[in-house]
């Protein structure tokens, strides 16, 4: 049982350059969503899916686009990187326990704008 | 003004000591969350509350609904356990019961 992974870890990209963040839950979670993490700030969510063919954006979407055709996948396409976009970015699963929502987190992947 | 307010942005302790860390929240919840972030790794959950306490090991979670008011404990310090510890509550508020409002933080610092 792998959980949530991440794919890349690391990556640098170049002002303009448009790339796809992987990730995949082998948990048969119904939610899953994408957050970024910058210093001094909180985790923010980007975009967030309830299930299949369904997503939503989240508190800091733009630049960004999501789509979930499978329960296992959920990448995060970033267009036209920008350096404003260097961050590390979380993906996340989520499972009902008893009525109340658990979360597995990805290991992260640490994104560097040039 | 932040949702969830942790204190104290940063702590050092020695080995061994009894260390708290407070989470303040301004809207109702269904539920608030403990994570665990280590020094360039990734998120790992460790609590999840809706009422009363939690323990786990060394680890103990609190919160009191009526304050909105959370704290962690960590019992008997040890340097594995530094890193940055996360409180995230789920409000109640309208629309997907899924999304988390995370605070900023806290750094602990386990000195041997």
């Amino acid at each position: 049982n792998a959980g949530v992974t991440q794919t890349p870890k690391f990556q640098v990209l170049k002002t303009g350059q448009s790339m796809t963040l992987q990730c995949a839950q082998d948990m048969n979670h119904e939610y899953m969503s994408w957050y970024r993490q910058d210093p001094g700030m909180g985790l923010r969510l980007i975009h967030y899916s309830v299930g299949a063919g369904i997503t939503d954006q989240g508190e800091v979407p733009n630049g960004y686009n999501v789509s979930r055709s499978t329960t296992e996948d959920f990448p995060l396409r970033l267009l036209s990187a920008a350096p404003s976009q260097t961050s590390v970015y979380f993906c996340a699963s989520s499972y009902r326990d008893r009525g109340y929502y658990g979360y597995t987190f990805g290991s992260g992947t640490r994104l560097t704008v040039v | 003004k932040n949702e969830v307010e942790q204190s104290p942005q940063n702590l050092t302790a020695q080995e061994g000591e009894f260390i708290t860390i407070n989470c303040s929240y301004s809207v109702g919840i269904s539920a608030l969350h403990w994570l665990q972030q280590h020094p360039g790794g990734g998120i790992v959950s460790l609590f999840m509350l809706s009422s009363g306490k939690k323990k786990h090991g060394r680890l103990i979670a609190t919160i009191n609904i009526q304050e909105k008011h959370s704290s962690l404990h960590i019992t008997a310090s040890h340097p594995r356990d530094s890193a940055v510890y996360i409180c995230a509550v789920r409000p109640n508020s309208g629309g997907s019961n899924y999304k988390l409002t995370f605070g900023k933080g806290t750094l602990l610092t386990v000195n041997p």
